[in-house]
């Protein structure tokens, strides 16, 4: 596709449901993020993939997060067990080359839990 | 790690004057500061950046200026218009990172 596309656009899940939250990046490109952006802050970083591999998952806030890129193109982001302070949205995005130059971001999902 | 802060929080001109947004970084390993772009319920959208190479960038009414030696840069618009109102990212990102950090953003509201 022409961007970086996310899916669902909004999601709200009750406290203690799982969730997953899907990227399709630009095709072709190598290296692709996760962000988590909460109400009237700036992204946050939550983990990296250069291809299938995942580089980076520092800004995981806990193990109930966990994301995949199994074949280098789509990624998931999973929660599991959603609390009240996974709330926020959910920016996915996309480099031709690796590290952060050149973002396309997508359009995030809004992940409200009840 | 890397700590980027911005201000102001909110900037209101009026339409046809300018706007100055400002960051500072912590790392001085830091090398690539782009500006993001977030209308309501949009995605944040690349609108200029700089490396550390150099200390003035402009494109059309757009400028950003660079103090590597202060540690901070700054988001110039010149001549603004109602479009230009959106929420303003700083970011900056170093060889050692694989990621943008980013400032809390500053509301621009231009005035008709």
């Amino acid at each position: 596709g022409a961007g970086v596309s996310q899916s669902p656009r909004y999601k709200v899940a009750k406290r203690g449901q799982d969730v997953a939250l899907r990227c399709d990046p630009i095709s072709g490109h190598v290296s692709l993020f996760w962000y988590q952006q909460a109400l009237g802050q700036g992204p946050e970083f939550l983990t990296y993939f250069q291809n299938e591999a995942q580089l980076d998952k520092s800004g995981l806030p806990s193990d109930r997060f966990f994301a995949e890129r199994p074949e280098g193109s789509v990624s998931t982001l999973k929660i599991q067990r959603t609390q009240q302070e996974d709330s926020a949205v959910y920016l996915c995005a996309s480099s031709l080359r690796d590290r952060g130059y050149g973002y396309t971001f997508g359009s995030g999902t809004r992940l409200t839990v009840v | 790690g890397e700590n980027v802060e911005q201000h102001p929080s909110t900037l209101s001109v009026q339409e046809g004057d300018s706007a100055v947004i400002k960051c500072t970084y912590s790392d001085s390993a830091s090398n690539y500061f782009p500006w993001y772009k977030q209308e309501l319920g949009k995605r944040p959208q690349l609108i200029i950046d700089i490396r550390s190479n150099v200390g003035e960038k402009k494109d059309q009414r757009i400028a950003v200026t660079l103090n590597k030696t202060a540690k901070h840069f700054s988001l110039h618009i010149t001549e603004t218009q109602p479009e230009d109102s959106a929420v303003y990212f700083c970011a900056a990102s170093n060889p050692g990172a694989n990621n943008l950090f980013f400032g809390t953003g500053t509301r621009l509201t231009v005035i008709p």
